[in-house]
């Protein structure tokens, strides 16, 4: 049962740079998300998308790129990495719209952006 | 906007003891609350739903309170073990995934 996986698990990149955080999960959720974490402030949705081909924006989209072509899979992309996002990036899935679902985090993706 | 707040002071106490975390929110009615265990250099991982019509939930070892009216939920381990430190972080919902709002966490130390 691999669940949902993430990679890189670490990168090093540099301003203004491309960088995209691949997301896989098997269990067929509909939901997927990206969250970015930072000291302070918790866990904030980046994007989110309900099925494949529907994404919309979460709290902190700005810099941010997100396609779905297939339900088990959720890129995310930076297109002109900054210094402000380096962080640690978790994708998640979730089954159901329904009240109270689980959410479930993938392991993260620690981004350096120097 | 809305809020939540968390203790963002470490939690420190001796195995065996209670553990009592804080979750509080501000212009938000969730119709549920989760709470999440985060250990270091990890996803977080689903330990506990209640609904806005519970009291009360237990699971083993766990307890959630939900007050509406306080805006609060409390998290309490009884018979606290060091395997229990991580950061808990809460997780006030409704329907719709456009506000998927989480606290930043606690960080729980349990002492031997």
């Amino acid at each position: 049962d691999a669940g949902i996986t993430q990679s890189p698990r670490y990168k090093i990149t540099e301003t203004g740079r491309q960088v995209t955080l691949m997301c896989h999960q098997t269990w067929s959720h509909s939901y997927m998300f990206w969250y970015r974490q930072d000291l302070g402030h918790g866990l904030r949705l980046i994007y989110y998308s309900a099925a494949a081909d529907i994404t919309d924006k979460g709290e902190v989209p700005d810099g941010y790129v997100v396609s779905r072509s297939k339900t088990e899979n959720f890129p995310l992309t930076l297109e002109s990495a900054t210094r402000s996002q380096t962080s640690v990036y978790f994708c998640a899935s979730s089954q159901r719209q329904d009240s109270g679902n689980t959410i479930y985090f993938g392991e993260g993706s620690w981004l350096t952006v120097v | 906007s809305q809020k939540i707040e968390q203790n963002s002071e470490a939690l420190n106490i001796q195995e065996g003891k209670t553990a009592t975390l804080t979750c509080n929110y501000t212009n938000y009615s969730p119709a549920y609350l989760q709470w999440y265990r985060q250990d270091p250099g990890r996803g977080p991982v689903f330990l506990l739903l209640i609904r806005e019509n519970e009291k009360e939930k237990r699971k083993e070892r766990l307890k959630v309170t939900f007050d509406t009216t306080l805006k609060q939920s409390l998290f309490h381990i009884t018979a606290s073990q060091p395997a229990d430190s991580a950061t808990y972080l809460c997780h006030p919902g409704k329907g719709g995934y456009n506000k998927l709002i989480f606290g930043a966490g606690t960080r729980l130390a349990v002492h031997p």
